[in-house]
Parts: C-alpha cells; structure tokens; sequence
C-alpha cells in the first residue's frame, strides 16, 4: 500500500512568488492534516481536513496560505505571496477515521515533507 | 500558546550504551506521542500513549505518560546504528483530532 506521497520534494522560489505543494494520503483515508516545520524549530500544526471540509484550521499563519482539498482525495497547500519565513519543511499526513474506534489520536502516517527554499 | 519542552537537543552516544530523552509542559496532555524522523523522511510513531501513568513498550523502547500528565520520557536499551535520527514528542490537549503540539526534538547519533 502506497504511504502519504509528497510532490514537490524541494522547491526554491523568489521572495514574492507562488508556490504550490501537493499531497496525496493513504487512499480511504478521510483526514488530511498539513503542517510545517521551520529550521531549528518544532513542527507546527497548520490544519486538518476531514473529507474535502475543513474541520480545523487554527494554524494556518495567514491569509497568504490557502489549503484545499476538492473531492475530499489530495490537497494542496499555496503560498502566495512567499516570504522568507516561510522557508521550512511542510508536512502532509493522514488518518483513517474515527468510525468503529479504528483510529486513535496520534496515528498519523506522514509523508517526506517538501522542502520549501524562499531566496 | 502551549509548549513542549523536549530535552536533549541533542546525543552522541556509543553503540550499545542505554538512551533516555523527555519532554515536559505546563499545560496537561490528553495524549502523548513519541516518533521518530530518519533523513529525508516523514515522521514515523513509535509509542502513543493514552493514559496517566501508563508504560508502554516497543522493541528495545519505552515510554510513559506521567503521573500529572504534564511529561513523558522515552528510553532506548542497548542502542543501535539504525537507532540514529531526530526523535519527537507530541501531545494533544484537546484541540481537534491530530492537532498535535510537537517538541523541537532530540537528535540522537550513535557511533558503532
């Protein structure tokens, strides 16, 4: 079974312009989180899809950051304008859902990450 | 907001020698986790812990949730090679689910 796939795995942008991440969960699972971790620091919860919806996106840094996830299978993440402190590693991760106890809080499958370089 | 502060930063240690890194909060976890992250990949769970002074094994590792729910430790017996990466608490206090607070990690190198 294929893990959470990532795409690109770097990207290096000028200050100013766009970017945009992909990932792809674990097929059937319904929730999608995003999160990002900047040098030296921890990683940071951006936000959490349930299916296409958004269940919480407390995270989410500002409004140059815009999440979506049509059809409730991958999602994207853009970044427009990019500044330079949104350099960092952005990870995607998914989990199955909760129906039947099945899942547990915690059991996220990450993927690599992409590495976003803003020069 | 609320805070994980894992320590060491960072290990050096010999092949075969015993690991032991923490994390602490002020606040209270519902949930704690450990995973781990090798070069180039994602983060991988190791333990999750669910209640209050609960132990749990995995292999050679071991972890607990603390008694007042505000700390976790993990252990490493008779470290490896492959034992080598940046080893991550986590816990959830309540916000939606998967909405982890992480630590800044411990970076662990091991010399055969």
């Amino acid at each position: 079974e294929a893990g959470v796939t990532q795409f690109p795995s770097h990207s290096v942008i000028e200050k100013g312009q766009t970017v945009t991440l992909r990932c792809d969960p674990i097929s059937g699972h319904d929730n999608l989180y995003w999160y990002r971790r900047v040098m030296g620091k921890e990683i940071k919860f951006l936000l959490h899809f349930v299916k296409e919806s958004k269940q919480d996106e407390s995270g989410m840094p500002n409004n140059r950051f815009l999440a979506e996830r049509t059809g409730g299978t991958y999602s994207t993440l853009k970044v427009q304008p990019a500044e330079l402190e949104d350099s960092g590693v952005y990870f995607c991760a998914s989990s199955q859902d909760i129906a039947g106890g099945r899942w547990r809080t915690g059991e996220l499958f990450f993927g690599e990450g992409s590495r976003l370089t803003v020069l | 907001g609320q805070q994980l502060n894992q320590s060491p930063q960072s290990m050096f240690i010999q092949e075969g020698e015993d690991v032991s890194m923490n994390c602490t909060s002020s606040s209270i976890f519902n949930t704690w986790l450990w995973y781990k992250q090798d070069p180039g990949e994602g983060p991988v769970l190791l333990i999750a812990l669910y209640k209050a002074g609960e132990l749990t094994s995995n292999g050679r590792l071991t972890a607990q949730f603390g008694i007042t729910r505000k700390d976790s430790f993990l252990n490493i017996s008779a470290s490896i090679p492959s034992d080598v990466g940046i080893y991550f608490c986590a816990g959830q206090s309540g916000g939606s689910q998967g909405n982890l607070i992480f630590g800044k990690g411990t970076k662990l190198s091991v010399k055969p």
